[in-house]
């Protein structure tokens, strides 16, 4: 089954500093590749996705995301961080023959300072 | 246009005792999922649906039963509930029409806690 990692539990930055959210993924066929953000005691929300196309996808909230094929990553990044960027993000691959079949990493909290 | 919704927010169970968690969602989505996410581990499928009137097994079904009797609902059945299942409980939908399908919505969660 396919599958991703988050090597890094949590990852502080200064505001204002670039931030980079790590993910690598495992899966047979092309992957189709996702981060969510979860703020406390909420539900996951989309941040973006890739499918095809340009390894460099942009997304909500000043977020890009580049894919490697090469390196199979997947890593989630900010050229500026907010404060209200502090949350935990998840990356997510999903089964390229079956579209309901989505496998989350263990998430990764991400802590921004003043 | 509330998105998705899950009743109760928040519930405490002793082992054997049975609950029905519920989602509903006013997008007019075909798909539904149950997920549950402990620490650590992110987020597993339960189970999930395609339609009314369909559900299939997801990556950690045992234990649990769902139903999708009306379109924006799906429910979530413990019927002897196990301390194992100390979770919380998130339900997502998403639509089926290419270049939307791939996003899922996600509830606010269901905190359980089984004792």
């Amino acid at each position: 089954a396919q599958s991703v990692a988050q090597p890094e539990d949590q990852v502080n930055v200064a505001e204002g500093n670039p931030l980079t959210v790590k993910c690598t993924y495992s899966v047979s066929g092309n992957p189709y590749l996702f981060w969510y953000v979860q703020y406390p005691n909420r539900g996951l929300q989309f941040l973006l996705k890739y499918i095809t196309g340009d390894n460099l996808v942009k997304g909500s909230y000043g977020f890009e995301a580049e894919f490697n094929k090469s390196q199979t990553s997947f890593h989630l990044k900010k050229p500026s961080a907010l404060v209200s960027d502090s949350a935990l993000y998840f990356c997510a691959v999903r089964a390229p023959y079956n579209n309901n079949d989505m496998r989350f990493g263990a998430g990764t909290r991400l802590t921004v300072k003043p | 246009n509330a998105g998705v919704t899950q009743t109760p927010k928040f519930r405490v169970l002793k082992t054997g005792q049975s609950m029905t968690l519920l989602c509903a969602q006013d997008m007019n989505h075909e798909y539904m999922y149950w997920y549950r996410q402990d620490p650590g581990m992110g987020l597993r499928l339960i189970h999930y649906s395609v339609g009314e009137g369909t559900t299939a097994k997801g990556e950690v079904p045992d234990g649990y039963n769902v139903s999708r009797l009306k379109k924006q609902n799906f429910l979530l059945g413990l019927e002897s509930a196990a301390p194992s299942q100390t979770s919380v409980y998130f339900c997502a939908s998403r639509d089926q029409w290419v270049g939307n399908q791939e996003t899922q919505y996600f509830g606010p969660g269901t905190r359980l806690l089984v004792l």
